[in-house]
């Protein structure tokens, strides 16, 4: 069975203040795992994804995640803060055969403070 | 590619009625997925078709069904709705297999019922 856990339902930071949304994942099997962007009244809008090549992932819009196995981690983090950051950000996870279907955390909504 | 779209945008329906929801998938995607968006909750999967047969499904109850056909199009069937059935339907395609990079999602289409 497969999980995701999103510490932190809220999340505010400052303009141009370090970006941290922590995702951490629970999986009997190689996961492949992926961060989408939820803007208000949207859909969800892929980021970044891990399918098992680089540890270190590079998305849009300057975000980036880390895989961790050693600590079954996939936070996603984003140097420098825009108030277009604020939306709701979800962490899911997939297994690396049969459906692909993904199990999303519960999410996290960013604030961006001027 | 012209992406995954929805239809309709929004709706609402009576306790007790049925809808059916479409969504056309991304050109050359085999797989489409259907979740349900409570307010305020991460997507849940509701079932998955893989070359128009259905390959998964999750914790719903058999009044949602679906279909898939061969022009890449897709629907979403609900009877005998229920209130708790208020929610975001997004749709979600994709081409799993070796070299599966993530799904496309749609905007979704808002249900309400009253």
């Amino acid at each position: 069975a497969q999980s995701v856990t999103q510490l932190g339902s809220h999340v505010s930071v400052s303009e141009g203040a370090l970006v941290l949304l922590r995702c951490n994942y629970s999986s009997s099997v190689p996961p492949y795992l992926f961060w989408y962007v939820q803007y208000p009244n949207q859909g969800l809008q892929l980021l970044l994804k891990y399918t098992s090549a680089a540890t270190l992932v590079k998305g849009i819009n300057g975000f980036e995640a880390e895989f961790k196995k050693s600590e079954t981690s996939f936070h996603l983090t984003k140097p420098s803060a825009h108030m277009s950051d604020a939306a709701e950000y979800f962490c899911a996870v997939s297994s690396t055969e049969g459906t692909y279907k993904y199990i999303f955390g519960t999410g996290t909504r960013l604030k961006v403070l001027a | 590619e012209t992406g995954v779209t929805q239809s309709p945008t929004h709706l609402i329906k009576t306790r007790g009625q049925q809808v059916t929801l479409r969504c056309s998938s991304q050109s050359g995607h085999n797989t489409v997925s259907w979740y349900q968006q409570a307010l305020g909750q991460g997507p849940q999967f509701i079932f998955q078709y893989y070359r128009e047969e259905e390959n998964g499904r999750g914790n719903f109850p058999p009044r949602f069904s679906g279909l898939q056909f061969p022009n890449y199009s897709s629907e979403l069937n609900v009877n005998a709705l229920e209130l708790d059935d208020s929610a975001l339907y997004l749709c979600a395609s994709g081409e799993t297999g070796t070299g599966f990079v993530g799904y496309t999602f749609g905007s979704g289409t808002r249900l309400t019922v009253v």
